[in-house]
């Protein structure tokens, strides 16, 4: 079936401008993840939702990033006046449920760079 | 202190040979452990679950040391499509937030 799908795959933004970022979940993942990678670093955990509803908001880096999931499905990161520092890889992932034993399914993220 | 701790390598091993990572976690209320393998410019994948009876996968062994908080991955017979980076992951009781590792290099030589 298909897997996690992200959209752009890459995205070239100016700086001070606002750029959104898209997930689509595995069909029947109620859990979906919201996480950041730099150059040569691990995975920062930015947000998770259940459902529709984000119990954990404290990865956010700052105020400027904003995420939201409607139905339970599609899920968009917004940057807000984006600056240089956002350029990152924005990974996606969904589980079947919100367990800690669940495997997270990852969609292959968006490039973004901030000029 | 970071919260999960990993040697970013690069190992470089030849064909053949078995190498093992080990992955530090500093909080002793974590509850859940991973594996993933990430390959260049892609999304990371799941390679095993680490139990706390410890468990194997093929080639693979992954084990848990509560009492010294690490887990490692122990790779038998080393294959040139092992080269990747393993990411060492890390789950507490009381949040849903999965802590990776910056993760450690392998290169697996002809």
């Amino acid at each position: 079936g298909a897997g996690v799908s992200q959209s752009p795959s890459n995205k070239v933004t100016e700086k001070g401008k606002d750029v959104e970022l898209r997930c689509d979940p595995i069909s029947g993942h109620t859990a979906l993840y919201w996480y950041r990678q730099s150059l040569g670093q691990g995975l920062e955990f930015l947000i998770y939702f259940q459902g529709n509803s984000a119990p954990d908001k404290s990865g956010l880096p700052s105020d400027r990033f904003s995420a939201e999931r409607t139905g339970g499905s599609v899920s968009t990161l917004t940057i807000q006046r984006t600056q240089q520092e956002d350029s990152a890889v924005y990974l996606c992932a969904s589980s079947l449920g919100l367990a800690l034993q669940e495997t997270q399914y990852f969609g292959p993220g968006t490039r973004l760079l901030v000029l | 202190r970071k919260e999960v701790e990993q040697d970013p390598g690069p190992f470089n091993v030849p064909e053949g040979a078995t190498v093992a990572f080990n992955c530090t976690y500093s909080n002793s209320a974590s509850q859940s452990f991973f594996w993933y393998r990430q390959d260049c410019r892609k999304e990371p994948k799941l390679l095993m679950s680490v139990y706390s009876s410890g468990n194997e996968d093929g080639r693979f062994t992954a084990q848990l040391n509560r009492a010294s908080q690490y887990i490692s991955l122990l790779i038998r017979d080393s294959k040139l499509s092992d080269s990747a980076t393993y990411l060492c992951v890390v789950t507490t009781s009381g949040t849903y937030k999965y802590i990776f590792g910056t993760g450690t290099r392998l290169k697996v030589l002809a």
